[in-house]
């Protein structure tokens, strides 16, 4: 078992780039592909990352992702920030024993 | 267009059962996996279990095993997540997610489409 570690809060003024960090606390990151999830206040979870740093249909490519094999994380970049951008961003990858693990999630404000 | 769409908000006392479900639309629900996955409002994600509806194949997180039941009936493309004794801490929001796959029953650690949430509330 192992856990994924976020920021709790990051913040940005729009049209700033902000990065979100998920650092595996054990077993090498890139081992198990890695997704990222936005959720906005009031409704579920949905995809901006999938499999380490590929964009589902419709999210632009002011999101990208990459995975650090050095500091054993995965982190989320979001450039040209929109007010829009405000949510709670998730990382998740898997594991043998949980299946689904999710990171702590990190509070994005778009001062 | 796939779509899941879950039950209605509850709110239930200490020690009631309680059976929410997930329906899902516009693809083959048989040969897709279904998870749940929970959320205690203000907090962070927590999966819960899955099953494959093709067989009911199902996996339980180890932290909640015994706790919750996840069911399906297929002829419906329904799923289903049930408590038998409900708890304040079982206060939560809950997702049905469906892991992307190909429809062989093959399945991937990314939830490509998820519910609306179901809010259950339990409080005396």
């Amino acid at each position: 078992n192992y856990v994924l570690t976020q920021p709790h809060s990051v913040s940005g003024f729009p049209g700033e780039t902000v990065t979100i960090s998920c650092t595996r606390s054990s077993g090498s990151i890139t081992g198990n592909y890695v997704q990222w999830y936005r959720q906005r206040p009031g409704s579920p979870p949905t995809s901006v990352i999938y499999e380490d740093d590929r964009r589902p249909s419709g999210v632009p490519d002011r999101f990208s992702a990459s995975i650090d094999s050095s500091s054993n994380s995965a982190s989320l970049t979001i450039s040209g920030l929109k007010t829009e951008d405000e949510a709670d961003y998730y990382c998740q990858s898997d594991d043998s024993t949980n299946l689904w693990v999710f990171g702590g999630g990190t509070k994005l404000t778009v001062l | 267009e796939v779509q899941l769409v879950q039950s209605g908000a509850e709110v239930k006392k200490p020690g009631e059962s309680l059976k929410i479900s997930c329906k899902g639309f516009g693809y083959s629900f048989s040969t897709y996996w279904m998870a749940w996955v929970r959320q205690v409002p203000g907090k962070g994600l927590e999966w819960m279990g899955i099953i494959y509806p093709g067989d009911s194949d199902t996996r339980y997180s180890p932290s909640l095993q015994g706790q919750v039941t996840i069911s399906v009936d297929k002829s419906i493309s329904t799923a289903y997540l049930q408590w038998s004794s409900l708890r304040a801490s079982d206060t939560a929001i809950y997702y049905c997610a469906r892991p992307r796959g190909d429809g062989s029953g093959s399945m991937s650690f990314y939830f490509d489409y998820w519910g609306q949430g179901t809010l259950v509330t339990v409080s005396s």
